[in-house]
C-alpha cells in the first residue's frame, strides 16, 4: 500500500533552518510528484512546492520561494523539504502529499520554532 | 492567488439530519485542458486532511455513499444525506487548477 513516511518533530530557534523528509513506498517513487504543505495552528492547510521526482525540478509558491528548497533522492524514494531564516511563525504542521491529486498523504512533522 | 470561499463555517448538526457545505472561487476552475481540479477534504484533529472527491464529484474509495459533490465553473457543493459521528470535523475544498493550490478556509461540522 502506498506510504508516505515523514522525519519526526523539530523544535528550531529563530533564525535556524530545518530539513524534513518524506521516504514513499508501495508504488513507484518517479511515477508521482511530491507536494509540500503546511498548516499552522487553527489555520487553512497552504501550498509551499512541489517537485518532479523524476526530473528533480522543483516549482515554488511565491511566498516560499526566497526560503524553501525542494529537493529528493531518488535511490531512496525520499523527498526533502529544507526551510531557511525560520520565525515563530513558520510554527506549523509540514505536510508531504503524492500527486497532482494529493490523494495520499504523510503523517505530519510539527516544526516548533521558539526562542 | 485564487480565493476559495466556504459557507458556513461552522455547520451545527443534529445526527441523522442532512448537512451541505457551499464553495465558491473567485475565478473559473476549469483547467485549460476542460478538467475541473476541485477536491473536498475533511480533517480530524491530529490527522492529516483525507481526500472525499477528486475533480468535483469523483468519491475516493471508501467514502461512503451519504456522500455527495457537486458543482461547475466556480460554484461547488458537498452534501452529506444523513450526518454520522465520524463525519464530525472540518471539511475543506481545495482547487488544484491555478498555481499554488488553495483551500479554503474550511467548514467545522459539529454536534448541534
Amino acid at each position: 500500500q502506498v506510504q508516505l513516511v515523514q522525519s519526526g518533530a523539530e523544535v528550531k530557534k529563530p533564525g535556524d533552518s530545518v530539513k524534513v523528509s518524506c521516504k514513499a513506498s508501495g508504488y513507484t517513487f518517479t511515477s508521482y510528484a511530491i507536494h509540500w504543505v503546511r498548516q499552522a495552528p487553527g489555520q487553512r492547510p497552504e501550498w509551499m512546492g512541489w517537485i518532479n521526482t523524476a526530473k528533480g525540478k522543483a516549482q515554488y509558491s511565491q511566498k516560499f520561494r526566497d526560503r524553501v528548497t525542494i529537493s529528493r533522492d531518488t535511490s531512496a524514494s525520499t523527498a526533502y523539504m529544507e526551510m531557511t531564516s525560520l520565525t515563530s511563525e513558520d510554527t506549523a504542521i509540514y505536510y508531504c502529499a503524492r500527486g497532482y491529486g494529493v490523494e495520499y498523504w504523510g503523517q505530519g512533522t510539527l516544526v516548533t520554532v521558539s526562542s | 492567488d485564487v480565493v476559495m470561499t466556504q459557507s458556513p463555517l461552522f455547520l451545527p448538526v443534529t445526527l441523522g439530519q442532512p448537512a451541505s457545505i457551499s464553495c465558491r472561487s473567485n475565478q473559473s476552475l476549469v483547467h485549460r485542458e476542460g478538467n475541473t481540479y476541485l477536491n473536498w477534504f475533511h480533517q480530524r484533529p491530529g490527522q492529516p486532511p483525507r481526500r472525499l472527491f477528486n475533480q468535483v464529484s469523483n468519491r475516493d474509495s471508501g467514502v461512503p455513499d451519504r456522500f455527495s459533490a457537486s458543482g461547475s465553473g466556480i460554484d461547488f457543493t458537498l452534501k452529506i444525506s444523513r450526518v454520522e459521528a465520524v463525519d464530525l470535523g472540518v471539511y475543506y475544498c481545495m482547487q488544484g487548477t491555478h498555481w499554488p493550490y488553495t483551500f479554503g478556509h474550511g467548514t467545522k461540522l459539529e454536534i448541534k
